[in-house]
């Protein structure tokens, strides 16, 4: 069982670089999010999809893109990337039925120096 | 504005020590509150908790909710060394379509 996979899991960038982070899950959810987590910060939503096709801003959507054209995918992207977007992001999917936890990928560490 | 407050921010104890560790919450429309153990890599589900004194339990890990305080607890007995780990509270607000609201987490180290 995959589950939520993240590629890549590291990636160092320079300021004003793009990159696009892919999240892949194989369980047919409907929901998929992106998260980042710094330290002594939790974590906290960038944008999130409630089905193919659709994607939504959360709390900290500023300088990130999204993009959700298959249901299994959720891609994140950064068009110009800055170092206050040196974090880890997690993806997580849940289901739409009924009330049920997220499941989260391992992470991508991402640098900018 | 909602918030999610989780204390203590660390705790270092030995082996064998109960811990327990808090959440408290100011949300509107509380759907329910959700534990994840957080170690090297992605966090794990633990626990979700939609009634009000009810206690969940897993083994050495149980959890209870208090809707009309508006907190949790999370209580690790008898702890080990593999119970060190990063302890991440959520609320899901049953308006926002699956969206959770993290708590900054407790961070927990077990010494032997």
């Amino acid at each position: 069982n995959a589950g939520v996979t993240q590629t890549p899991k590291f990636r160092v960038l320079k300021t004003g670089q793009s990159m696009t982070l892919l999240c892949a899950q194989d369980m047919n959810h409907e929901y998929m999010y992106w998260y980042r987590q710094d330290p002594g910060m939790g974590l906290r939503l960038i944008h999130y999809s409630v089905g193919e096709g659709t994607t939504a801003k959360g709390e900290v959507p500023d300088g990130y893109n999204v993009s959700r054209l298959k249901k299994q995918n959720f891609l994140l992207g950064l068009e110009s990337a800055a170092p206050s977007q040196t974090s880890v992001y997690f993806c997580a999917s849940s289901y739409l039925q009924g009330h049920q936890p997220q499941h989260f990928g391992d992470g991508t560490r991402l640098s900018i120096l | 504005e909602d918030k999610v407050v989780q204390s203590p921010l660390s705790l270092v104890v030995h082996e064998g020590d109960t811990v327990t560790l808090n959440c408290s919450y100011e949300v509107t429309n509380f759907r329910s509150l959700l534990w994840y153990k957080q170690e090297k890599k992605a966090p794990t589900f633990l626990f979700m908790l939609t009634s009000s004194g009810i206690e969940k339990k897993s083994g050495r890990l149980s959890s209870i909710l208090d809707k009309k305080e508006l907190f949790s607890i999370l209580n690790i007995t008898a702890t080990q060394t593999g119970d060190s780990a990063i302890y991440l509270c959520a609320v899901d607000r049953g308006s926002t379509l699956g969206r959770l609201y993290f708590g900054r987490g407790t961070q927990l180290t077990v010494w032997p």
